[in-house]
């Protein structure tokens, strides 16, 4: 079955320090994956994906295909990270399903 | 393009009553999506659309939940009778054919809050 899992609801980080948002998937082919945030009163949208191997707003994530996930990393938080994380599966039949989401709180 | 449009902004309900949501893709996008957000359960998908055509539904909760794409540009999420447990906020996302300039991005709408009483 195909299924993202966010284990944490929850992550409290103080401002400069580092942040890893864990995101695991299960997909027995060639995922593509994807992060999205939603900050406050704004729409969902797009962050990277791991195809691009890019960094966003200081943010990047590898695809470790041996362990099954899609971490995103940044190394100094900042306060307008403060924002709700989905990671997101998309299989080869275009459903794309997300995670239950992370709320990320920057701490001052 | 304005992005993906979504009515109501917001709906506050009785329970019993019917709900329509709608929504309006990006033109030219060919699949139309839509999920169900609520604090305990993330973002459910619920149904999903390929050229206007219902591809799996198998998200949908109940019998009580419709949906339907009647052209390119316009879709409904219907609600008959609606319950409390209803109570959350819908989204549309439209997203380009993969044999497009498709960078695999789901465009969402702003989302239509929805509480029944």
């Amino acid at each position: 079955a195909q299924r993202v899992t966010q284990p944490e609801k929850l992550l409290s980080v103080f401002k400069g320090a580092p942040v890893e948002l864990k995101c695991n998937y299960s997909y027995s082919g060639s995922p593509e994956l994807f992060w999205y945030v939603q900050y406050s009163r704004q729409r969902l949208q797009l962050l990277l994906r791991h195809i691009s191997r890019e960094s966003i707003k200081g943010f990047t994530a590898d695809l470790n295909k041996g362990e099954t996930s899609f971490h995103l990393k940044k190394p100094f938080a900042q306060e307008e990270d403060s924002a709700m994380y989905y990671c997101a599966l998309r299989p080869r039949d275009d459903k794309i399903i997300f995670g239950k989401g992370t709320r990320l709180h920057i701490l001052p | 393009d304005a992005g993906v449009i979504q009515s109501p902004r917001h709906e506050v309900t009785e329970m019993g009553q019917e709900v329509t949501l709608r929504c309006k893709p990006i033109s030219g996008h060919d699949y139309l999506f839509w999920y169900r957000q609520t604090m305990m359960r993330g973002l459910e998908l619920l149904i999903y659309f390929n050229n206007n055509v219902p591809i799996d539904d198998s998200g949908m909760p109940e019998d009580r939940f419709s949906a339907k794409m009647p052209n390119a540009s316009f879709s409904t999420l219907k609600i008959q009778p609606s319950e409390p447990r209803d109570s959350a906020v819908y989204f549309c996302a439209s997203l380009a054919d993969r044999g497009a300039a498709n960078t695999g991005e789901l465009f969402f709408g702003e989302g239509s809050r929805l509480t029944v009483l």
